[in-house]
C-alpha cells in the first residue's frame, strides 16, 4: 500500500484565492511525522510545515496551515491567500518513528499553477 | 550559502560511462541522505549515511551504484555503466541528530543518452 496519497496531480487557483492540497497517509506506527515541500522548477525542495502525530493543535506557518484529521489520516496543506510564486509542486512526506534513522516517504505531488 | 549544495548541477552522459555527483551538507549535519525523483514522482530514498558509516541502502541501489563519505562530511554517489532508466534527479539532504527535518540540496539533474 502506498505510504503517501496525493490525488490531485494538479490544480489551479486565482491568485489571492485559498487552496486546499490533498493528502492521505498509511502507517501502523503511533509515532510519525508529516510534511509538506515545495518544489519550484529550480528543483530544490523547500520546507513548508510539520505537523507531529502527538500534536493536538494543527500547524501554521505564515499562509501555510496544515489541517490534521487523525483518524482519517488525512494532512492536507492549506494555502491562503494565493500568490504567482506559489507555482510550484508540492509534495506530502510522511516520517516514520520517534527517531533514529527514520524512513521518510513521499507522494507523487500536486503541482499547483496560480492564475493572475 | 550555508545550505546543502550539490555537484554538477546537470549531467548529460552516453549510456555505459560511469558518473559521479558530490554533496555537501550542511556543516554540522551528521546525517547525510541520498534520494532519487523521477519525472512526476516524489523523491526515493536511496541510502544514508550517519558520520562516514552507511547505515541503510534501499533495493533500489543496484550494484552499480556505490555511495561514499569518507571523512563524515561531503558524500559521493557513483552510478558506474549507466543505463537511460538511470534518468533522474538525484537529491541530498542533510540532517542533524535526531533532528526531524531534512534539508534538500538543489539536486544534480541526470540525463542518460
Amino acid at each position: 500500500a502506498q505510504k503517501i496519497t496525493q490525488t490531485q496531480p494538479g490544480m489551479f487557483v486565482q491568485e489571492k484565492e485559498a487552496v486546499t492540497l490533498d493528502c492521505t497517509y498509511d502507517t501502523s506506527d503511533p509515532s510519525y511525522g508529516l510534511f509538506w515541500y515545495k518544489q519550484p522548477s529550480s528543483g530544490e525542495m523547500i520546507f513548508l510545515i510539520y505537523q507531529g502525530s502527538y500534536d493536538q493543535q494543527n500547524a501554521t506557518e505564515g499562509r501555510y496551515s496544515l489541517n490534521f484529521q487523525k483518524a482519517r489520516k488525512s494532512a492536507n496543506l492549506v494555502i491562503s491567500a494565493s500568490q504567482l510564486g506559489d507555482s510550484a509542486m508540492y509534495f506530502c512526506a510522511m516520517r516514520e518513528g520517534p527517531g533514529g534513522f527514520n524512513k521518510f516517504y513521499f507522494g507523487s505531488g500536486t503541482k499547483l499553477n496560480v492564475k493572475p | 550559502d550555508t545550505g546543502v549544495s550539490q555537484d554538477p548541477r546537470h549531467k548529460i552522459t552516453k549510456r555505459g560511462q560511469n558518473v559521479t555527483f558530490r554533496c555537501d551538507p550542511i556543516s554540522e549535519h551528521n546525517r547525510l541522505y541520498w534520494y532519487r525523483q523521477t519525472l512526476g514522482q516524489g523523491p526515493e530514498f536511496l541510502t544514508y549515511f550517519q558520520n562516514e558509516a552507511q547505515l541503510e541502502k534501499s533495493r533500489l541501489l543496484s550494484d552499480r551504484f556505490s555511495a561514499e563519505r569518507p571523512k563524515g562530511s561531503f558524500s559521493t554517489l557513483e552510478i558506474q555503466r549507466t543505463e537511460q532508466g538511470d534518468s533522474a534527479m538525484y537529491l541530498c539532504a542533510s540532517s542533524l541528530g535526531s533532528d526531524l527535518q531534512r534539508y534538500f540540496g538543489p539536486g544534480t539533474r541526470l540525463t542518460v543518452l
